[in-house]
This record gives C-alpha cells, structure tokens and sequence, in this order.
C-alpha cells in the first residue's frame, strides 16, 4: 500500500514564525503536490514537485515556498506565518500511469495565532 | 472562470437509495482525466473513481458509477445503496492533459459536496 505521512496532525504557531511542514511518501513517486484547503473553496494547488529539486508553483504559491531534496520528502515552508494562512494542508503524490490517480496524507491543520 | 464546479453544498439521502452528486467542468483540452474523492470527518482523501476523457465506457467501481456526458462536460458521480459510512465530503477534480504528459499530474478540485446518510 502507498502511504504518505505528514509530520503534524495538528500545529499551532504564531504569527510571523517560520513554518515548515513535511510530507513523506514511501512509493518511490516522482511527483508531489501540497494543497490548501479551506470550506467552500476545495483544495488549492500551492507548488508541486516532479522531481528532486524542481518544483513549480500552483495556483495559490504567495507566501509560500518548497523544498525537495530527496525523492521521497516533500517540504512546505511558510516563510512568515500569517493568521490568513491558517488552513488544512494535504500533501499527494503519484507515480503516473493511466490515471495519475493521486495519493494523499492525513493531512495537516495549522493554526496560526 | 469555474474549471470544476460542484453545486450542491449539501445532499441528504435515505440509507439503502441511491444519489448523484453533480460535477460539470470547463477545459479545451482534449485529453483530460476526472476523479471523484471521498473526505470523511477524520481528513484524509480517499480515491473513488477515475474516467478518462477517451473512455467510451462510463466508470464503474463496486457502489459507485461516473456518468459521464462529454457534451453536456458533466461527470456526475453515482452511489448506489447508500450506506452510513458514505457520510462525507466529496470532492470532483479533473486532470487536464494526457497521463504521461507534463501536466504532472496536477488537479483541479471542486468545492466539495457534504453528503449525509440518514438511516
């Protein structure tokens, strides 16, 4: 089975700390994605990596960052965190395929004060 | 605009009946991938179904089919005997672009709809 962890279930920080969120797949996946999401918006793309040390951003990257030095770990960096920042994070990954179906962790829930 | 849009924020439905859970979308891709996800209360996302845009059967898995109608760009998905445990949230997403190209994968997801079960 593939799974995917996230460091924290549950975070909380303060405003202007820096954040950093990890995510860790055991697949051997190319491909990792970090996701935002927030009640009557879904998920959001932040950034996305498809290899080790490239990334791209996603939709929504503003006041965020990533890092992706090794295959399997795939890490948010919240630079300064902000009250609007407060959310659900989701990492996924996959591998390709027919569908590019991908696998998610259990997610993140950041509170920052 | 709207690439994927879901607009029932929430349904009901009796145990045992079946519902349909509406997603249309927007792309001028012609190759293209949607997914429906489950959400339960504890968080994390659940893979249901898949449909591809060259697929000429609608998807089908266990309890759950995707009616697919290319024209109308809808991708409704189909629980069939609804049970307790489908109490959740549902998210439609759809990949634009083939698998193997560079989209990477990447989804677009809908807002979500809340599904409860009553027994």
């Amino acid at each position: 089975d593939v799974k995917v962890t996230q460091s924290s279930r549950y975070l909380v920080k303060r405003t202007g700390e820096k954040v950093f969120l990890e995510c860790v797949q055991d697949m051997d996946h190319e491909n990792m994605f970090w996701y935002r999401q927030d009640p009557g918006l879904g998920l959001r793309l932040i950034y996305f990596s498809y290899d080790v040390k490239m990334k791209e951003k996603g939709d929504i990257p503003e006041g965020y960052s990533v890092s992706r030095e090794k295959k399997e770990r795939f890490s948010l960096i919240l630079e300064s965190a902000s009250t609007n920042q407060t959310s659900m994070y989701l990492c996924a990954s996959t591998v390709g395929g027919r569908s590019y179906e991908q696998y998610f962790g259990p997610g993140t829930r950041l509170t920052v004060t | 605009a709207q690439k994927i849009t879901q607009t029932q924020p929430g349904m009901f439905v009796q145990e045992k009946e079946a519902v349909t859970l509406d997603c249309t979308y927007d792309t001028s891709d012609p190759s293209y991938g949607l997914f429906w996800y489950k959400q339960p209360s504890s968080g994390e996302m659940i893979f249901l179904i898949y449909q591809g845009s060259y697929d000429q059967q609608n998807a089908t898995e266990g309890r759950y089919s995707l009616n697919f109608q290319k024209a109308r760009k809808s991708a409704n998905l189909v629980i069939s005997a609804s049970q307790l445990g489908d109490s959740a949230m549902y998210f439609c997403a759809m990949r634009e672009g083939g698998a193997g190209g560079t989209s990477y994968g990447k989804l677009t997801f809908g807002q979500g709809t809340i599904l409860t079960v009553h027994p």
